[in-house]
């Protein structure tokens, strides 16, 4: 069965480091997301990806954050210079073109700020 | 998208079924009631979605009451691999937008 994988799985950096989280979404979907997870606290909407264009960004999403799908399989979230508070549980999904709205989650990547 | 209302927190015995409940007084006539669950900080996962006609799958079965206001996922026989947060979340179907994630319900399969 097809699935959303995401390296690494654990990424440790030091505050003011950039970071890039890579996300490897279905391969026939065509709406991409990040969420991101604080420990203990509720799933947090980033932002969403179409057609090669941000559709959606939340304001967690700021001028730290970035998305690219640099080529036809990888989409990737870039955070330029972290911070303590950016520790959390990244989650990229994906979904294909049409009425089918269920979003597949990949497993995650745990950032870890110092 | 419409506000949801869940228990915190609900416990059920192995093999038994599971009944989780969903208040979504809000919604209106496009929005559809999806589930999901998120077993130990992992990716969420999708269960089940409707619309206001019972629905069932491989997974769980979704009861929502004819005035659309509440629903209940049910898993019929739980096992301790059910042991999670399940979500209920109110969405338009057809839209690309983001899912709006609330605190859900912590199921926890005992054994």
């Amino acid at each position: 069965e097809p699935e959303v994988t995401q390296t690494p799985s654990h990424q440790v950096t030091q505050m003011g480091q950039e970071v890039i989280l890579r996300c490897v979404p279905i391969s026939n979907h065509l709406y991409f997301y990040w969420y991101r997870q604080i420990l203990g606290q509720k799933v947090e909407f980033l932002v969403s990806f179409y057609n090669n264009e941000i559709s959606e960004k939340s304001e967690i999403f700021d001028d730290q954050f970035s998305v690219e799908r640099p080529d036809g399989s990888n989409f990737t979230l870039k955070i330029r210079s972290t911070k303590l508070e950016d520790s959390a549980m990244y989650f990229c999904a994906s979904r294909q073109r049409g009425s089918y709205n269920e979003q597949f989650f990949g497993p995650g990547t745990r950032l870890t700020v110092l | 998208d419409a506000k949801t209302t869940q228990p915190p927190s609900m416990d059920c015995a192995e093999g038994r079924a599971a009944n989780l409940p969903c208040n979504h007084s809000t919604i209106s006539g496009n929005e559809y009631v999806y589930w999901y669950r998120q077993i130990h900080s992992q990716g969420p996962q999708y269960i089940i979605h409707g619309l206001k006609n019972n629905e069932t799958n491989e997974m769980a079965s979704l009861i929502i009451t004819e005035d659309r206001k509440s629903s209940t996922l049910i898993l019929p026989h739980a096992t301790l691999r059910d042991t999670a947060v399940y979500y209920c979340i109110v969405y338009q179907r057809g839209s690309a937008r983001q899912l709006t994630f609330g605190s859900g319900t912590q199921l926890t399969v005992l054994p």
